[in-house]
């Protein structure tokens, strides 16, 4: 079945970028949304933005600015970089594929990003 | 502030019956997708569209929805269904999704 994992740094330093890879297994990358959702301890979840497999993206205005999201099909992975990082932005970092636009049927397990220094 | 608003904490008795509501003028429009959480897991996607479940989800959960608001509905309820639950839809544009901010449920 089709399993999503999240990787990267645990530990990001106040003012600096935050690089994550979901890498899709068990299926292909294709004809799906693929959506960055987050949530800091102890609350509720946030959704980041999305990327269609096409390279179509869309972003939370919230974090517009700051967010890059990007698909490479060869790899079956999904990126995201969040510049300008900083407290706040202390979370659980899932991917998760899209059922449609709206809906998120497959989740990863999700990775802790600290930011401080 | 999120769009989508839920109660902070429901509870039910267990074998029980509960609703947990998620109010939002866009839910007038588009449906609701359910989610339930328990500590330390990754999101479960439990109620998708009209009332739709993944494959697996047990059939005592349940979607409906009316005018701003959509429901999960849990026929009775069991100890494992204690967790937190979220909606989502989307929001005012219709072009970004949003979360309501969760239902922490207790079986008692």
């Amino acid at each position: 079945q089709v399993q999503l994992q999240e990787s990267g740094p645990g530990l990001v330093k106040p003012s600096e970028t935050l690089s994550l890879t979901c890498t899709v297994s068990g299926g292909s990358i294709s004809s799906f949304y693929w959506s960055w959702i987050r949530q800091p301890p102890g609350k509720g979840l946030e959704w980041i933005g999305y990327i269609y497999y096409s390279g179509n993206t869309n972003s939370n205005p919230s974090l517009k600015s700051r967010v890059t999201i990007a698909v490479d099909t060869s790899k079956n992975q999904v990126s995201l970089n969040l510049i300008s990082m900083t407290a706040a932005d202390t979370a659980v970092y899932y991917c998760a594929r899209g059922l449609g636009f709206d809906a998120f049927d497959i989740w990863g397990q999700g990775t802790m990003v600290t930011v401080s220094s | 502030s999120s769009e989508l608003t839920q109660d902070p904490a429901v509870s039910v008795a267990l074998g029980q019956t509960v609703r947990i509501t998620c109010q939002g003028d866009t839910l007038r429009t588009y449906y609701a997708s359910w989610y339930q959480q328990s500590p330390g897991q990754a999101p479960l996607l439990v109620i998708y569209g009209k009332n739709n479940r993944p494959s697996g989800i047990p059939d005592r959960f349940s979607g409906s929805r009316s005018g701003n608001t959509a429901s999960l509905t849990i026929t009775g309820a069991q100890a494992d269904d204690e967790a937190d639950y979220y909606c989502n839809s989307r929001d005012s544009s219709a072009n970004h999704l949003v979360f309501g901010g969760g239902t922490k449920l207790t079986v008692l």
